[in-house]
Order: C-alpha cells, then structure tokens, then sequence
C-alpha cells in the first residue's frame, strides 16, 4: 500500500529555534494532513493542505504540499516548550477511499 | 466545532472478559468514524471504517468478531473487544469526518487506554 515517509524520526532543539520536519511518498498524493499528539491524547489536526505548491500557515506553523504532489513540508517558528509532541503527516490513498494512511511521526523535544 | 469524544478514557479489565469504547461526535453528524490502534511510540494503525446504519470495514488482519463495531446512530460508534487477552492491550482512538468540513479531515477523540490484565 502507500506508504508515508516522515523525517526526521527526532528532533531535540532549543527554545526558540525553527524546525522543519518533511514527509515523502513514492505516490502521489492529493491531501497532505498534518497532526499533533500529545502524550496520552488523540492527534489533533494542525494544517490540512489540498492544493500543489500550497503553503498554509496556522500561527507559528507553516506546512506546503511539494510542486510533485509526493512531499509535504512542515515548519515551525521560535519554538516553546508546549510544541512538544509527535507530528504525524497524513493523506488519503489513491482509491477514492476516506480512509488515511499515517507517517510513523516526528518526535519534537523543545528544551527551556 | 468537530468535537469527538471517547469514553472511557481508560479501563483496566481482566482476560476473558469484554470491554465497550464509546465514540461520540459532539457537535456534528458522522456517517463516518474510523477506530484506530496506536502502540507505544508507534504510529496509528486503521482497524476499520464505521459507517452508520451498516457494517463496518475492516483492515485486513483484524479480526472482525474480536473486535465488534456498531455504528448505530450518526453521532455514537462502539468499539467491543470480546475476550481480551493481555496482548489487546493498547491505546484506542476513534476519529470522525465533519460532512461540514473538508471531506478529508478526520477529527480525533482522546483515546481510550485499554489494560487486559
């Protein structure tokens, strides 16, 4: 099936920094979500991108749908220690179905 | 707006025995919810698709009279293990389409972290 490659797995920054986590595919894909986890709770979503070449930004969060329709791109700006978390990317298969397939996630661990 | 919720958050039950996760749409309609599975540090993994008013879809490998899916009005989907056993243990989450939103977004509640003992 198609698949959703997220790098990197990890990411340890300090406050205030900028981060950018990316999201690959070897098909192409014409939805690119973005999601938060915290510890113990369901993902919520951040950024929903429907268009190629898109850049959308939700506050601090910047995500774009790549020109290839196969990346996606997420960027977060002065980081603060409550952007902790897992950001999953997401998008639905090619087969007309709702269903979505998830990337294994992005770990971000902000340091004070 | 797309509020879900689960209930309940977490249940500790013994092996053999049946436990029922609640999935609601607070505040929209949902003729579609989806039950997910999430190991520690690992990713969601689709157990099926809940639609209302008829039987579920489930992914391939899970076992449909294990895990019984009801959909039964368009705000409540239930998610039944039957028989638990230790290795059931795990972190579900259901999650929704707002048909008043754009047609992907998936909208989660906060899980229910299930321990078969």
């Amino acid at each position: 099936g198609q698949q959703l490659n997220q790098s990197p797995q990890s990411m340890f920054i300090q406050e205030g920094e900028d981060v950018s986590m990316n999201c690959t595919s070897s098909s192409i894909f014409n939805t690119w979500l973005w999601y938060k986890q915290d510890p113990g709770e369901g993902p919520v979503l951040l950024i929903a991108l429907y268009k190629a070449g898109e850049l959308t930004s939700n506050g601090r969060l910047t995500a774009q749908f790549g020109i290839t329709r196969k990346d996606s791109f997420l960027n977060i700006s002065a980081s603060i220690p409550s952007d902790v978390g897992i950001y999953f990317c997401a998008g639905p298969p090619q087969g007309g179905s709702e269903k979505l397939v998830f990337g294994k996630g992005t770990k971000l661990t902000v340091n004070p | 707006g797309a509020v879900v919720s689960q209930h309940p958050s977490r249940v500790i039950c013994k092996s053999g025995t049946s436990v029922k996760i609640e999935c609601r749409s607070l505040d929209f309609q949902a003729t579609t919810m989806f039950w997910y599975r999430q190991f520690p540090k690992q990713s969601l993994m689709l157990m099926a698709t809940s639609n209302e008013g008829s039987k579920a879809t489930y992914e391939q490998g899970v076992e449909k009279d294990k895990f019984l899916i009801n959909h039964a009005s368009l705000t409540l989907s239930t998610l039944t293990v039957t028989s638990a056993h230790p290795e059931d243990s795990s972190f579900y989450i259901c999650s929704a389409n707002n048909p008043g939103g754009r047609y992907y977004e998936q909208y989660f509640g906060p899980g229910t972290r299930l321990t078969v003992t």
